[in-house]
């Protein structure tokens, strides 16, 4: 079993619509949950962490559900510039050692908004 | 915002040279440094950790004779593909730890490294 998983996609949708992807991960004890957005031949960008409690900036929401290792993002009045790959982040080690934070990545979810 | 750079850009090599790459934290101190590689249509692979004065920590599979990592200073981390072979033609990504924010991690450009 990977140790991130996300649908790969792609997911068509129209300007305007709402659209949710989602994330599993393996390790129990991972603490650190994040969102990065990659453009085509681009460096992947942080777009928001992932807390227990849930949290959103602006059309973005983030959610993590710790009981079911499962992880989502909502996007809602989606623009053209949100067309990108959004990848699942997870920190497995979940604590910051002398040795930094290392990331697992999910293959991501490949979204197209269309007009 | 913290900011990494990384050069070159893109190099395209002949199979059997070396090709060294540059990863620089701009205006912070980067306690660690990663190396990951993207192979087309597939997730980032973290290749090795690499702590400022200190040998590189590689990830299973990963060969460090001929990915040979330097970390000199707490901005500098280099990667050197040695004999490279059309196979490790990639995208090479490097991010950066703060010694303030431990627990984000800010990405460099990235390289695209073709071998013919």
């Amino acid at each position: 079993r990977k140790e991130v998983e996300q649908d790969p996609g792609p997911f068509n949708v129209p300007e305007g619509a709402t659209v949710a992807f989602n994330c599993t991960y393996s390790n129990s004890a991972s603490q650190s949950f994040f969102w990065y957005r990659q453009d085509c031949r681009k460096e992947p960008k942080l777009l928001m962490s992932v807390y227990s409690s849930g949290n959103e900036d602006g059309r973005f929401t983030a959610q993590l559900n710790r009981a079911s290792q499962y992880i989502s993002l909502l996007i809602r009045d989606s623009k053209l510039s949100d067309s990108a790959t959004y990848l699942c982040v997870v920190n497995p080690r979940g604590t910051v050692t002398g040795g930094g934070n290392k990331l697992t990545f999910g293959t991501g979810t490949q979204l197209k908004v269309e007009l | 915002g913290a900011v990494v750079s990384q050069h070159p850009s893109w190099v395209i090599c002949k199979s059997g040279t070396s090709v060294k790459i540059e990863c620089r934290s701009l205006d912070f101190q980067a306690t660690t440094m990663f190396w990951y590689r993207q192979f087309p249509k597939q997730s980032l692979m973290l290749m090795a950790t690499s702590n400022e004065g200190s040998k590189a920590t590689y990830e299973q599979g990963v060969e460090k004779d001929k990915f040979l990592i330097n970390h000199a200073s707490l901005t500098l981390s280099t990667l050197t593909v040695t004999s490279a072979h059309p196979e490790d033609s990639s995208f090479y990504i490097c991010s950066a730890n703060s010694v303030l924010s431990s627990y984000e991690q800010y990405f460099g450009p990235g390289t695209r490294l073709t071998v013919t």
